[in-house]
């Protein structure tokens, strides 16, 4: 079966500080996958997404950045984090050769800036 | 663009009675999915039931149902006999296609539910 894994699981930076939060999956190959953020008490808004390594779309500009080194896992990094970086962090992934092409979600990161 | 909207940001509902939680879409694609996603305290993203569009019945997952309402683009979560560990966020959300050939996912703000005892 397929797990995906995020790590840490939760992170307290200062503000100005690099960032990098990582997503691996196990059990499917070729998937694609996503960065999603969570503000507190609000809900996800889709930061990134990848269909292949080296392959990153981008639909909020930002100071993060996304990587895909390797087929299952995907980074998300930032150069100087800001105060308003913080929230909970959860990467996804879904396989279009699946019957639902429903996304399954990793444990999240819970970042906190300050 | 496309859209979805949760206008109940928290229900209340007594243990063992029935529930539901509204959703409703906007999108001019024919052929789009729509999910129901459970996020607990814990914070993980739980998938709960999915409708197809192109689905003629409705899509049932045990104690979750979704009332699919396609002309009146609206894709309600009915959860029966509610239970107090279904207290958590409701999440709905739609998928769409994308120009690399592959979805991308659009959610709702979400309902909180609190199941009384």
């Amino acid at each position: 079966s397929q797990t995906i894994h995020q790590w840490p699981a939760t992170l307290v930076q200062p503000v100005g500080s690099p960032l990098s939060l990582e997503c691996t999956v196990e059990g499917t190959s070729n998937p694609n996958l996503y960065w999603y953020r969570q503000a507190a008490g609000r809900g996800l808004q889709l930061l990134f997404y990848s269909v292949g390594i080296g392959q990153i779309s981008s639909e909020v500009p930002q100071n993060l950045s996304a990587s895909r080194p390797q087929d299952r896992q995907f980074i998300l990094s930032s150069k100087k984090l800001l105060l308003s970086d913080s929230g909970f962090y959860l990467c996804a992934w879904n396989n279009l050769a699946g019957v639902l092409d429903t996304q399954y979600f990793g444990p999240g990161t819970r970042l906190t800036v300050l | 663009a496309q859209k979805i909207t949760q206008t109940q940001p928290g229900m209340f509902v007594q243990e063992k009675e029935a529930v539901t939680l509204d959703c409703t879409y906007d999108t001019s694609d024919p052929s789009y999915g729509l999910f129901w996603y459970k996020q607990p305290s814990s914070g993980e993203m739980i998938f709960l039931i999915y409708q197809g569009s192109y689905d003629q019945q409705n899509a049932t997952e045990g104690r979750y149902s979704l009332n699919f309402q396609k002309a009146r683009k609206s894709a309600n979560l009915v959860i029966s006999a509610s239970q107090l560990g279904d207290s958590a966020m409701y999440f709905c959300a739609m998928r769409e296609g994308t120009t690399s050939g592959t979805y991308k996912y659009i959610f709702g703000t979400g309902t909180r539910l609190k199941v009384l005892a």
